[in-house]
C-alpha cells in the first residue's frame, strides 16, 4: 500500500531534551516535506527536501533541522524543544512540489 | 505577496443543504489549485485539483470546484451534504513561478445539522 508513515504519533516531552520525528514514504517520491498545523494557521512549511541530500527552509525553520540522506526518508530533528514548537507536524511527499501532496497521519507533539 | 485566504473559519448547513466554500489568492504567476480535507484526527486527503483546461473540476466524494481566474478564486461546491463531509477543508496553492512554493489556508471546519 502507497503511503507515507510517521513515528511517533504522540509525543509528550520537556523543554530541552532532543527529539526526532521520522518520516518514511514507499512512493519513490521526490520531493518531501514537513508542515505544522496550528489553530486557525493551517499547515505552515517548516521543511522540504527536492530530492536526496538536497533540503531547504520553509515558513518556519526555526528551532528544527531535516536531513535526507536516503529518498524515502526525511526526519524531522528538534536539537531542544521548546513549548511553542508544541503542535501537529505533518509529514508530506510528492513526485514534484506542484503535483499532489501525500500526507502522513500527523504527530503530535506536547513540549512541557 | 503570495497568499491563499479562505474567509470562513467555520460553516455549519443542514445535511441535504448545499455547501460553498471559499477560496482567493493573491500574486500573478499562473496557479496550480488543490482542495484537500481532513477529517477529525486524520491527515490531509486530497479533493480535487486544477492544472489547466476545463476551469469547472469534478473529485472526490461528489465535490466540484470552480477556477476563476478573474475573481482569483477557487470556490469549492457540493449539491448535497452528508453528515460524514463534516471535517476541515484546505485550499493550496502552488505558483508556477521559480519558487514552485505551496501555500496553503487557514481552512475550514464544515460542521453538518441532522
Amino acid at each position: 500500500e502507497a503511503q507515507v508513515t510517521q513515528n511517533p504519533r504522540y509525543l509528550i516531552t520537556v523543554t530541552g531534551k532532543k527529539l526526532t520525528v521520522t518520516c518514511s514514504q514507499n512512493m519513490n517520491h521526490e520531493y518531501m516535506s514537513w508542515y505544522r498545523q496550528d489553530p486557525g494557521l493551517g499547515l505552515r512549511q517548516i521543511y522540504y527536501s527536492m530530492n536526496v541530500e538536497v533540503t531547504d527552509k520553509g515558513d518556519v525553520p526555526e528551532g528544527y533541522k531535516v536531513s535526507r540522506k536516503e529518498k524515502r526518508n526525511f526526519p524531522l530533528i528538534l536539537e531542544s524543544p521548546s513549548p511553542n514548537q508544541t503542535s501537529l507536524y505533518f509529514c508530506a511527499s510528492s513526485p514534484s512540489s506542484y503535483n499532489e501532496q501525500f500526507f502522513g497521519p500527523g504527530t503530535r507533539l506536547t513540549v512541557l | 505577496a503570495q497568499s491563499v485566504t479562505q474567509p470562513d473559519i467555520h460553516i455549519t448547513v443542514s445535511e441535504g443543504a448545499s455547501l460553498e466554500l471559499r477560496c482567493n489568492y493573491s500574486y500573478g504567476a499562473t496557479p496550480y489549485l488543490f482542495w484537500y480535507v481532513q477529517s477529525p484526527g486524520q491527515g490531509l486527503q486530497l479533493l480535487l485539483k486544477y492544472f489547466s483546461g476545463d476551469t469547472l473540476v469534478q473529485g472526490i466524494k461528489g465535490f466540484e470546484a470552480e477556477f476563476k481566474r478573474s475573481q482569483s478564486s477557487f470556490n469549492l461546491r457540493k449539491p448535497s451534504v452528508h453528515w460524514s463531509d463534516a471535517a476541515e477543508y484546505f485550499c493550496a496553492v502552488v505558483w508556477m513561478d521559480s519558487s514552485y512554493k505551496l501555500i496553503f489556508g487557514s481552512g475550514t471546519r464544515l460542521l453538518v445539522r441532522p
